[in-house]
């Protein structure tokens, strides 16, 4: 069963331009959602987090979009540049669940010059 | 970069061997973590420790095993390979069980089963 859906698979954008990807997730205990950022060969790197109590989080071009009701939420990378092509990961933890992550199946993202 | 270090970077096994993947925690962190990504997927997670018990374990089997030691670093053991455990490696860790605590990860070891 996946918990955490994230769409789309692959992502094109124009240098300047801005990334959109979004991630559903279904189990309502989850309390926190942090995004990854990857690159080939590396481990995932933490990009930025929210909590559920807020709806929005700005960490310089990246930002979080939460929608509790809808039980979605989205990163916008604005202004993209090529450096950030990279692999991008939506998570989710459950409270009282440590730190056990659930990943999102990724999102391939190509900035294109 | 982490702090987190993992060894080997590559390992190449035959089907049926045991192998055992190492992990350096973040000083000061006491919680490790690891998880398998298969070419393509998210990493599924397997088991964490905390303070030297398993304390939540994803959905492997029992060939896969762990420790973490008094320094908080772990292992992660896995006997009878399979063709299908072929992946990269995570280890995650972090301080603490609760509240917003993040989890940073190692480079991976990249398991190869042939």
């Amino acid at each position: 069963q996946q918990q955490v859906k994230q769409s789309p698979q692959s992502l094109i954008v124009q240098k300047g331009g801005i990334s959109i990807i979004n991630c559903a997730y279904e189990n309502t205990a989850f309390d926190y959602f942090p995004w990854y950022q990857q690159f080939p060969g590396k481990g995932p790197a933490l990009l930025i987090a929210i909590r559920p109590d807020v709806s929005e989080k700005k960490e310089g071009r990246f930002t979080i979009s939460f929608n509790k009701s809808a039980k979605q939420f989205s990163l916008h990378i604005m202004d993209s540049q090529p450096g950030d092509s990279a692999t991008y990961f939506c998570a989710a933890r459950r409270a009282g669940g440590g730190n056990k992550l659930t990943f999102g199946t990724g999102t391939q993202l190509k900035v294109e010059l | 970069e982490t702090g987190v270090t993992q060894s080997p970077t590559h390992l190449i096994k035959t089907r049926g061997q045991q192998v055992t993947l190492r992990c350096s925690s973040q000083s000061g962190h006491n919680t490790v973590s690891w998880y398998q990504q298969a070419l393509g997927q998210g990493p599924q997670f397997i088991f964490q420790y905390y303070r030297e018990e398993e304390n939540g374990r994803g959905n492997f089997p029992p060939r896969f095993s762990g420790l973490q030691f008094p320094n908080y670093s772990s292992e992660l053991n896995v006997n009878a390979l399979e063709l299908d455990d072929s992946a990269l490696y995570l280890c995650a860790s972090s301080l603490g069980q609760g509240g917003i605590t993040e989890a940073f990860f190692g480079q991976g070891t990249r398991l190869t089963v042939v």
